[in-house]
């Protein structure tokens, strides 16, 4: 069964700086995607960041980006000049291809929460 | 507004009640989930809806019980529920078919089994 792990469950970044979150997961799947969300504190969870297993290419969105190596099954997102705005809980999510289709069928690692101090 | 509603935001409930929490999503989508956020767990999958069929129950306790009226709507009726059922409940909704589509989800339900 495939599994993600974050191993950080705390992290704290100083404004401006630049942060890394580690994600990890397993499978033998050849085609998959991952996934970054972002839980800010009593509000929506929403995607940050997503790959596609089969694109070499790194993804970026704005300050964030991601470091995907399939290799090592490890999937980190790296968040530059940190805001205020970015501190949450950051969940790594992977979802595989080989089920009945539904999207919702991703499955979690337990989340780092990071904080950003001003 | 925000695009997918969950009402309400915080439940108590004694273990001999029974209520309900609503999700409601304005965004067009045909799928709705209901997943399960507990303190240092991962989230978890508790049931899939397309096009307001129940493609998915993972192994969820018949204490739960959800229903879709519509693909607008999603329920999840509660009754006789354990404290260890406290926990945050989240939905979600999203356009199904695409296969890197992106899960919108709700602010969530906080409840609390006493």
């Amino acid at each position: 069964a495939q599994t993600v792990t974050q191993s950080q469950p705390e992290m704290s970044v100083q404004e401006a700086e630049t942060v890394t979150l580690s994600c990890t997961y397993d499978t033998s799947e050849s085609d998959y995607y991952l996934f970054w969300y972002k839980q800010p504190p009593s509000r929506q969870m929403i995607l940050v960041i997503r790959q596609e297993a089969y694109k070499q290419q790194n993804a970026t969105e704005n300050r964030f980006s991601v470091n995907f190596q399939k290799a090592a099954k490890s999937f980190s997102l790296k968040i530059s000049d940190s805001q205020l705005g970015d501190a949450a809980m950051y969940f790594c999510a992977y979802r595989g291809t080989n089920y009945g289709g539904s999207q919702g069928n991703l499955i979690f690692g337990k989340g780092t929460k990071l904080s950003v101090k001003p | 507004e925000t695009g997918v509603t969950q009402t309400p935001r915080h439940l108590v409930m004694g273990m001999t009640n029974k209520k309900s929490l609503k999700c409601e999503q304005h965004l067009g989508h045909n799928a709705m989930y209901w997943y399960k956020q507990s303190a240092k767990k991962p989230l978890e999958l508790m049931f899939v809806y397309n096009f307001k069929e129940q493609t998915e129950n993972n192994s969820v306790p018949s204490r739960f019980s959800p229903e879709c009226p519509n693909s607008s709507h999603l329920f999840l009726h509660l009754h006789t529920l354990q404290p260890e059922d406290s926990a945050l409940y989240l939905c979600a909704s999203s356009q199904e078919g695409r296969l890197t589509g992106e899960l919108f989800f709700g602010e969530g339900s906080r409840l609390t089994v006493l």
